[in-house]
């Protein structure tokens, strides 16, 4: 049974690019979670949706970020334009449930490097 | 999400069994407690949740005392293998606020 997939797993850009991210979910599963994870932050929440809809993105940093879940088996993160502060890993996790205490389920990751 | 404090590392040795102590004095009643296994260069990984005093499952056990200020994550006789970061998260992330898994227990076992 696959897990999360993520794609790109590396991605190199300059700044000012476009970047975007791909995440599919979990089977069957009805929550999608997009995390940022850096040395000085640590793993942040960035935005999750509940039956592709986004319930909370506060964790958002700024309007470069954007996410859409356009049906339940496919996310995109994109950050337009792109910055050398949002190098970082990007994780994508599902879950089964809708609500918290969610038991989630964290893709590989995909490496932001922005020069 | 309830604030929680854990030790920044520990050492330990291969078939020993490591315990990790999550304090979070303000949970709240419907909290549950929930623990993550971070390797290098992967994701969070999903190791245990329990809302009151024991959960077992074929990794590891969680122990919640009944005042549920804290809570201690039992790893039996660890190996090489076991070697990452632990993070003890606490409760739901409330509308508007950011939630970030705190800075984890980094356990290295050594031969």
């Amino acid at each position: 049974d696959a897990g999360v997939i993520q794609s790109p797993r590396h991605e190199v850009t300059e700044m000012g690019q476009e970047v975007t991210l791909r995440c599919k979910p979990i089977s069957g599963h009805n929550s999608l979670f997009w995390y940022r994870q850096t040395m000085m932050r640590g793993l942040e929440l960035l935005i999750y949706f509940n039956n592709n809809v986004p319930i909370d993105d506060s964790g958002m940093p700024e309007d470069r970020f954007s996410a859409k879940m356009p049906n339940a088996s496919f996310s995109t993160l994109k950050i337009q334009p792109s910055e050398p502060r949002d190098s970082a890993v990007y994780f994508c996790a599902s879950s089964l449930t809708r609500t918290w205490p969610y038991e989630q389920y964290f893709g590989p990751g995909t490496r932001l490097t922005v020069t | 999400l309830a604030k929680t404090t854990q030790p920044i590392s520990m050492d330990s040795y291969e078939g020993q069994e490591v315990n990790i102590t999550c304090s979070h004095n303000n949970i709240a009643t419907n909290d549950y407690i929930t623990w993550y296994q971070q390797f290098p260069s992967q994701g969070p990984r999903f190791i245990i949740q329990g809302y009151k005093t024991k959960v077992t499952n074929e990794v590891a056990s969680l122990f919640i005392p009944a005042d549920r200020k804290s809570s201690t994550l039992s790893l039996p006789r660890v190996s090489l293998s076991d070697t990452a970061v632990y993070y003890c998260l606490v409760g739901a992330k409330a509308a508007g606020n950011k939630l970030t898994f705190g800075g984890g227990t980094r356990v290295l076992v050594k031969p």
